[in-house]
């Protein structure tokens, strides 16, 4: 079936470093693909998506780029900073069994100041 | 204003007891879910209705019956709480499930049991 694998955590960088979270997945057809952010106590809110092959999501600094020939959607962010400090998810939407979201399992990112 | 409310924030209770978790979105969505997050922050989905019908239903015990009384509001009525319901409850919504609207998600419901 379809799913979204994305690298086990925690991720601890420091002020300013380089981020990449890796996301890959198995889907038939074309989904959407998608990263939200968890920070702590709140629920899930997008952080960027991309809808087609070499679609390229950013907001806030994050980038990630639909790759349809490696099946990834890794997100990166050039200098992060201490309030960048969450869980992330990669996801996909599905029309697999009626439509919906399939999340990775999430990971957590630590930045120190 | 919120767009994705759910109450309580937490919820202490006994096993055994039966307890009731309210959703409500005013995005004007369509489509409202529910999730379980587990202390590993793994998230499941559990429930999806689409103007106020099922359309996905995962494996999830029948001591859980989700309630819609309109497309605006999706409830959780759990019975005969049990140990292994500990974990945070997510309510979302979303505008077109089938098309490449995100979800909107509320701040969770964080369900302990004794």
């Amino acid at each position: 079936g379809d799913s979204v694998t994305q690298m086990e955590g925690p991720v601890t960088l420091s002020e300013e470093a380089f981020l990449t979270i890796n996301c890959t997945y198995t889907a038939t057809g074309y989904p959407s693909l998608f990263w939200y952010v968890q920070y702590p106590g709140e629920g899930l809110q997008l952080l960027l998506k991309a809808t087609k092959a070499d679609d390229k999501g950013s907001n806030k600094g994050f980038e990630a780029t639909y790759r349809k020939e490696t099946t990834s959607f890794h997100l990166e962010k050039g200098s992060v900073q201490v309030s960048d400090s969450a869980v992330y998810f990669c996801a996909l939407i599905t029309n697999t069994g009626g439509f919906k979201t399939i999340f990775g399992a999430g990971t957590r990112l630590f930045v120190k100041a | 204003d919120t767009a994705v409310s759910q109450t309580p924030k937490y919820l202490v209770t006994q096993m055994g007891n039966d307890k009731s978790i309210k959703c409500e979105q005013n995005l004007g969505h369509d489509t409202m879910y529910w999730y379980k997050q587990d202390s590993k922050k793994f998230l499941k989905i559990m429930f999806s209705y689409n103007n106020k019908e099922l359309i996905i239903n995962e494996t999830v015990p029948n001591r859980f019956s989700p309630k819609s009384p309109d497309k605006a509001h999706l409830n959780l009525h759990i019975n005969s709480l049990e140990l292994g319901d500990s974990a945070v409850y997510f309510c979302a919504s979303s505008g077109d499930p089938g098309g490449n609207q995100p979800q909107h998600f509320g701040d969770g419901t964080r369900l302990s049991i004794l």
